[in-house]
């Protein structure tokens, strides 16, 4: 069965710097999500990106934050300046159709320190 | 804000048992559910959609009262890898919305 992808599984980095995670998608599908787990507490929406832009983005997803699909496989999201609070596990999921069920990444878990 | 409430649990029962879960949502508009299980420290995995006629996949029921905004899964003959935490997921079919909104889960142990 076709899986999501996701690198690193782990991240640690010190507060203030800027990490990338990343994810490569089920081939034949157009939707592209973010959402992340911080430990104990549900899943949250990050971002959604679709035909080549971001289509939605929660509260969370401030200046701070950034999607891209460089090269058209990979699908990042970079946080520019880290904080303590950032430390969850970051989940990449997609999906065929706007009404279709998500497959999610085995996730990153993101350490700041 | 829109919000799904679980049953955070544990719910322990024997192999064998039958278990409930119920789970709220508070948007009215809301149009797509899911449930998912999740193992610790792993993604989240689709277990079935859930449609408004109610539908059934194996020993899994899913059930859905739109006028309660009441979704509910039922295990039947429960196994040892059932153990997991099942999230309840809704999701809105407005224009432009795109996110699935998650409960917080609720625990299943099944015990030998």
């Amino acid at each position: 069965e076709p899986e999501v992808t996701q690198t690193p599984s782990h991240q640690v980095t010190q507060m203030g710097q800027e990490v990338i995670l990343r994810c490569v998608p089920i081939s034949n599908h157009l939707y592209f999500y973010w959402y992340r787990q911080i430990l104990g507490q549900k899943v949250e929406f990050l971002v959604s990106f679709y035909n080549n832009e971001i289509s939605e983005k929660s509260e969370i997803f401030d200046d701070q934050f950034s999607v891209e699909r460089p090269d058209g496989s990979n699908f990042t999201l970079k946080i520019r300046s880290t904080k303590l609070e950032d430390s969850a596990m970051y989940f990449c999921a997609t999906s065929t159709g706007f009404n279709s069920p998500l497959h999610f990444g085995n996730g990153t878990r993101l350490t700041v320190t | 804000r829109k919000e799904v409430e679980q049953d955070p649990g544990p719910f322990n029962v024997p192999e064998g048992a039958t278990v409930a879960f119920n789970c709220t949502y508070s948007n009215s508009a809301s149009q797509s559910f899911f449930w998912y299980r999740q193992d610790c420290r792993k993604e989240p995995k689709l277990l079935m959609s859930v449609y408004s006629s109610g539908n059934e996949d194996g020993r899994f029921t899913a059930q859905l009262n739109r006028a309660s905004q009441y979704i509910s899964l039922l295990i039947r003959d429960s196994k040892l890898s059932d153990s997991a935490t099942y999230l309840c997921v809704v999701k809105d079919s407005g224009a432009g919305s795109y996110q699935l909104t998650f409960g917080k889960g609720t625990k299943l142990s099944v015990i030998p």
